[in-house]
């Protein structure tokens, strides 16, 4: 079974409109950490966002924040206000335990309109 | 000056030959990651590796070795490269602290094999 799961190959949202991005996590650890990455054309790897399996508030980061929903396994990326440079491709991550690995989603590719 | 560097960022190689890819870091974490990415697939582990003296396969260790020289420096190398190890290739560290702990990656390897 995948580890994390995101379903949306593309996403399209017009500018300054807030927009959703999917992704879902299996594990049976209670111990885990869940990550956002985006990734523009350029190709680098920048982090975005951590949610602890323990923490109780959603995480957020200036406009971004995580809709950690643990009874449903998800852990979706909320973007608010987009902007044209928040156009990239966007990874779920998930590290399970105290670290052993990481496990990474398939991306979603974000597509800000003017 | 970046925390995590790899070199070359560019290869391009023949079916056989042996090449490495060279990452270092210096943000002081003890764990290193190599990573492929391949379109479609997200990014997939290759060999990680928690300190000098330890080092772990990961999902897709076959064709790939690595070497651990320092704590700073993590190697990765192709002993025969083949066409489908043509894929862009991340070094990644991380330290398990407080908080999140995130990984933190370099600029990427674009590595052709023909």
């Amino acid at each position: 079974a995948q580890k994390i799961t995101q379903t949306q190959p593309g996403m399209f949202v017009q500018e300054k409109e807030a927009v959703t991005l999917d992704c879902t996590y299996d594990t049976s650890d209670p111990s885990y950490g869940l990550f956002w990455y985006k990734q523009p054309s350029s190709g680098e790897m920048i982090f975005l966002i951590y949610q602890g399996s323990y923490d109780q508030q959603n995480a957020t980061e200036g406009r971004y924040s995580l809709n950690f929903q643990k009874a449903r396994k998800s852990a979706n990326l909320v973007i608010s206000a987009s902007q044209l440079g928040d156009s990239a491709m966007y990874f779920c991550a998930m590290r399970e335990g105290t670290g052993n690995q990481f496990y990474f989603g398939t991306g979603t590719s974000l597509t800000v309109i003017p | 000056d970046a925390d995590v560097t790899q070199t070359p960022r560019n290869r391009i190689t023949k079916t056989g030959k042996r090449i490495m890819l060279e990452c270092s870091q210096t943000k002081g974490h003890d764990r290193m990651y190599w990573y492929r990415q391949d379109p479609g697939l997200g990014l997939r582990l290759i060999y990680y590796s928690f300190d000098v003296k330890d080092i772990n396969k990961g999902e897709i260790s076959d064709g790939y070795s690595v070497s651990r020289q320092a704590q700073a420096k993590f190697s990765l190398s192709l002993e025969s490269a083949i066409p489908n190890q043509t894929a862009l290739y991340f070094c990644a560290t991380s330290d398990l602290g407080t908080g999140g702990d995130e990984q933190f990656f370099g600029p990427g390897t674009r590595l052709t094999v023909l």
